[in-house]
């Protein structure tokens, strides 16, 4: 089964130190999406692309925070100056674009991440 | 902009049926979407509604009014692996999703 897949799973670092998660996205779909998620939250969007087209960022995203998917399959999202604000579950979802229905996204096991 | 709102938390009995509500505002409507979280795990899809009515799915059913800007998802003979958040999410601009806090249910023998 050839699902969403993050890495690394769980991540402790210290404030100030850069991290980066890389995913890797169901294979036919074409859209990725990066969601963070706190305890007692619902998933809060980041961004997404379109193949390697990074198309939307939310205000959510600080400068600290940059994301890519250079040939339009993996995506990495890395965060540098880390801050314990930061410390989330960091969830990767991809979707295959349909024209006439809903594009079901289908998620990663999420990267943990703990600022200390 | 998007706003969903659902109850923060459900509790109910092994075998029971219990009901969790969604209510949303949103510019557009381009279905509305079911997940369903157990702790420390991702978010996984449950069901997906863009007409009025009710759809069902094995224990789980989901229903919509597009008119009321109102969804429920029913949980039937509830067992306790149902334990889990149930997250009400609407795509907006391109199909991205706006999720609401989630509900967690608690369910007990």
């Amino acid at each position: 089964d050839t699902g969403v897949s993050q890495d690394p799973r769980h991540k402790i670092t210290k404030r100030g130190q850069n991290v980066t998660f890389r995913c890797d996205p169901i294979s036919e779909h074409n859209r990725l999406y990066w969601y963070r998620q706190t305890l007692g939250q619902g998933p809060e969007f980041l961004t997404y692309f379109q193949n390697e087209a990074q198309l939307e960022k939310s205000r959510l995203l600080s400068d600290r925070f940059s994301a890519e998917r250079p040939k339009g399959s993996f995506s990495t999202l890395e965060i540098q100056r880390t801050e314990q604000g930061d410390s989330a579950m960091y969830l990767c979802a991809s979707s295959l674009e349909r024209r006439y229905s809903g594009n079901t996204i289908y998620f990663g096991e999420g990267s943990w991440l703990t600022v200390v | 902009g998007q706003n969903i709102d659902q109850p923060t938390e459900m509790t109910a009995t092994e075998g029971a049926i219990v009901q969790i509500n969604c209510t949303y505002q949103t510019s557009g409507f381009n279905g509305l979407f079911w997940y369903q979280q157990h702790a420390g795990e991702a978010p996984t899809f449950l069901s997906y509604n863009v007409l009025d009515g009710l759809e069902e799915k094995g224990r789980f059913s989901s229903f919509l009014s597009r008119s009321k800007g109102y969804s429920y998802l029913l949980l039937k003979e509830l067992q306790m692996k149902d334990s889990a958040s149930y997250l009400c999410a609407v795509p907006y601009n391109t199909d991205k999703l706006i999720f609401g806090t989630g509900t967690r249910l608690q369910v007990f023998p």
